[in-house]
């Protein structure tokens, strides 16, 4: 099935740095979620994005719908300690309304 | 407003036995989906439920059932299981089935072992 390519993989920043993650598809997706998951949580929403193009913030957070519609990237700004966890993209493909499909996770660590 | 709830929290089953995982979404959200996470992925969808009708299954054996009820509360069933159904399962509870509201909100998870 389709896979969302996330990268990078890991991150391991200095607190107050900035950090940029971002993921693609092979395919068209009419939406783009963020998520943050802390260890043995669940995934907690951040962001979500509807229209191509589209730039939505959530206070230090600030994500991007492609205009290919087959992209978005998540920047934090200012990073601190409580950043750290893994951030996961998901989208719901073209032709898919019932599902969301994942991103591996970028694993992000904030160094105080 | 209480969030997505799931019960147990953890479990601990033998190969070839059968469990029975249970959540309850947010109070209004009509839509139920059910993701299996394994250790450093992402989560898999399972199943997603809408006004008690399954409405969209993942790429998972027979093996694996739900339902959801009147109150829309789901139950996820898994029938002989493997080593390798260990993992966490969400569930995510959504308002409505409807394309443009994609905002799924997840519940802590239930960590399944099988040993």
């Amino acid at each position: 099935g389709q896979q969302l390519n996330q990268s990078p993989q890991s991150m391991f920043i200095q607190e107050g740095e900035d950090v940029s993650m971002n993921c693609t598809s092979s395919s068209i997706f009419n939406t783009w979620l963020w998520y943050k998951q802390d260890p043995g949580e669940g995934p907690v929403l951040l962001i979500a994005l509807y229209k191509a193009g589209e730039l939505t913030s959530n206070g230090r957070l600030t994500a991007q719908f492609g205009i290919t519609r087959k992209d978005s990237f998540l920047n934090i700004s200012a990073s601190i300690p409580s950043d750290v966890g893994i951030y996961f993209c998901a989208g719901q493909e073209g032709g898919s309304n019932y599902k969301l499909t994942f991103g591996k996770g970028t694993l992000l660590t904030v160094n105080p | 407003d209480a969030g997505v709830t799931q019960s147990p929290t953890h479990l601990i089953k033998t190969r070839g036995q059968q469990v029975t995982l249970r959540c309850s979404p947010i109070s209004g959200h009509k839509s139920v989906s059910w993701y299996q996470q394994v250790l450093g992925q992402g989560p898999q969808f399972i199943f997603q439920y809408y006004e008690k009708e399954e409405r969209g299954r993942g790429n998972f054996p027979d093996r694996f059932s739900a339902r959801q009820f009147p109150n829309y509360s789901s139950e996820l069933n898994v029938n002989a299981l493997l080593l390798g159904d260990s993992a966490l399962y969400l569930c995510a509870s959504r308002q409505s089935g409807r394309a443009l509201y994609w905002e799924q909100y997840f519940g802590p998870g239930t960590r399944l072992t099988v040993t």
